[in-house]
């Protein structure tokens, strides 16, 4: 089993380009979180996404910020017109449950580091 | 919804010495508690969890405590190795406003020296 399989590693923009993230979640896992870990800090929730389906957008910025898990193919975290606030390590968790419990923890990606120069 | 508080932000220790990390939560609803290790530009790895019907967990060295009335929780890491250097987060789940999703603790950093 590979993993959460995140790419790329590393992504640079210059302000006001777009950035996109893909994910893939573990084998036979259907759940996808992203989050967002500012340098020093914590990790902040953004969405939760089940296929084709947002289930929990509270975390996400309103504007700028929009995110998908098609039927086919990898999740999706797209950030539109980059600033530098946007730098950031985002980091995308899968879990083959809807309840993130202990029999189906949450399992980490080795995240996204993205720079806005 | 949720909020998860987390102390000590640093925490200091000697090889060999015993670190513990406290946590409390709000949302009494909320039943269950990870936690996790983050070294430094990697990703966060859970090393133990905890349910809300059970009162202590060990593995090892690591041990995790919950008090549900109280609603804390806390790491305890017994004869510190220079590897368990890391960011620690704890993490609760489960509650009505939270379902589907996480809330973490904003981190412990753990130094141990040798």
């Amino acid at each position: 089993n590979a993993g959460v399989m995140q790419n790329p590693r590393h992504l640079v923009r210059r302000r006001g380009q777009e950035a996109r993230l893909r994910c893939s979640p573990m084998k036979g896992h259907s759940h996808v979180y992203w989050y967002r870990q500012l340098p020093e800090e914590g990790l902040k929730f953004m969405v939760y996404l089940q296929k084709e389906n947002i289930i929990d957008e509270s975390g996400m910025p309103k504007e700028r910020f929009s995110a998908e898990f098609p039927k086919e193919g990898p999740s999706i975290l797209r950030i539109q017109q980059v600033v530098r606030g946007d730098s950031a390590a985002y980091f995308c968790a899968s879990s083959p449950t809807r309840d993130i419990t202990y029999n189906s923890p949450l399992h980490f990606g080795n995240g996204t580091r993205l720079t806005v120069t | 919804g949720e909020n998860v508080e987390q102390h000590p932000s640093t925490l200091s220790v000697q090889e060999g010495d015993s670190a513990v990390i406290k946590c409390t939560y709000s949302d009494s609803a909320s039943n269950y508690f990870p936690w996790y290790k983050q070294e430094l530009g990697k990703r966060p790895q859970l090393i133990i969890d905890i349910r809300s019907n059970v009162g202590e967990k060990k593995d090892q060295r690591i041990a995790v405590t919950l008090n549900k009335t109280a609603k804390h929780f806390s790491l305890h890491i017994t004869e510190t190795q220079p590897e368990d250097s890391a960011v620690y987060f704890c993490a609760a789940s489960g509650g009505g406003g939270s379902q589907g999703n996480l809330i973490f603790g904003k981190g412990t950093k753990l130094s141990v020296k040798p």
